[in-house]
């Protein structure tokens, strides 16, 4: 039973470019959540899709974007990065409409340094 | 603001001794999880508790949330160096399942 994978593993970009990071959720589940965790802090939400559609969204700028596809797997974009982006992303699925609504299995995560 | 206070931010302990982290909210929450993280890799799921008042255990590892669903506490008995980790409680509001993190307890086990 494959768990959350994430790609890249690592990614060094320079301030002002964009950025595409993807998920494949656990098996099984059908939503999928992304959270940024900066050095030493715990992880931040940015948002939440189900159903290809956006459900929920963290106190992040525009500049951050998603996707989800059919398959229920996920895409990240971020524009205009800023050294501030550096951090890690990580992304987390839960399988909606059951009793473990509240339980979200994680990703080893994308690490992305903005020089 | 952190919504999710957690204490203390590092404990460093011999192997054997005991230790509780605790994380506490002036809001309720539906659910409160507890994650270990390594570095470099994601969170990892220990326990979800759901009513007030729930006392889960996980071999050495015990887990209670408290009866208004605002705190919960994660004792470890006789740790080990394996404990070694960055240890994270997590909680749900009503609405969804978006989770809200504390910063996080760094626990270093030596032998």
């Amino acid at each position: 039973d494959a768990g959350v994978t994430q790609s890249p593993t690592h990614l060094i970009k320079t301030r002002g470019q964009q950025v595409t990071l993807r998920c494949s959720p656990k098996s099984g589940h059908d939503t999928v959540s992304w959270y940024q965790q900066a050095l030493g802090q715990g992880p931040q939400f940015i948002f939440q899709y189900y159903e290809e559609e956006e459900r929920q969204r963290g106190n992040f700028p525009d500049r951050f974007s998603g996707h989800q596809f059919p398959n229920y797997s996920s895409e990240l974009n971020v524009n205009a990065l800023l050294l501030g982006d550096s951090a890690l992303y990580l992304c987390a699925s839960s399988p909606l409409g059951t009793t473990l609504l509240y339980e979200q299995y994680f990703g080893p995560g994308t690490r992305l340094t903005v020089t | 603001t952190q919504l999710l206070e957690q204490s203390p931010q590092f404990l460093s302990i011999q192997e054997g001794e005991n230790l509780t982290v605790y994380c506490n909210s002036s809001s309720v929450f539906s659910s409160l999880q507890w994650y270990r993280q390594e570095p470099g890799e994601g969170p990892v799921l220990l326990v979800t508790v759901v009513t007030g008042g729930e006392v889960k255990k996980l071999k050495r590892l015990t887990f209670q949330f408290g009866d208004a669903r605002k705190d919960s506490s994660l004792h470890i008995t006789a740790a080990q160096p394996g404990d070694t980790g960055l240890y994270l409680c997590a909680g749900a509001r009503e609405y969804g399942n978006k989770l809200v993190f504390g910063a996080g307890t760094i626990l270093r086990v030596k032998s």
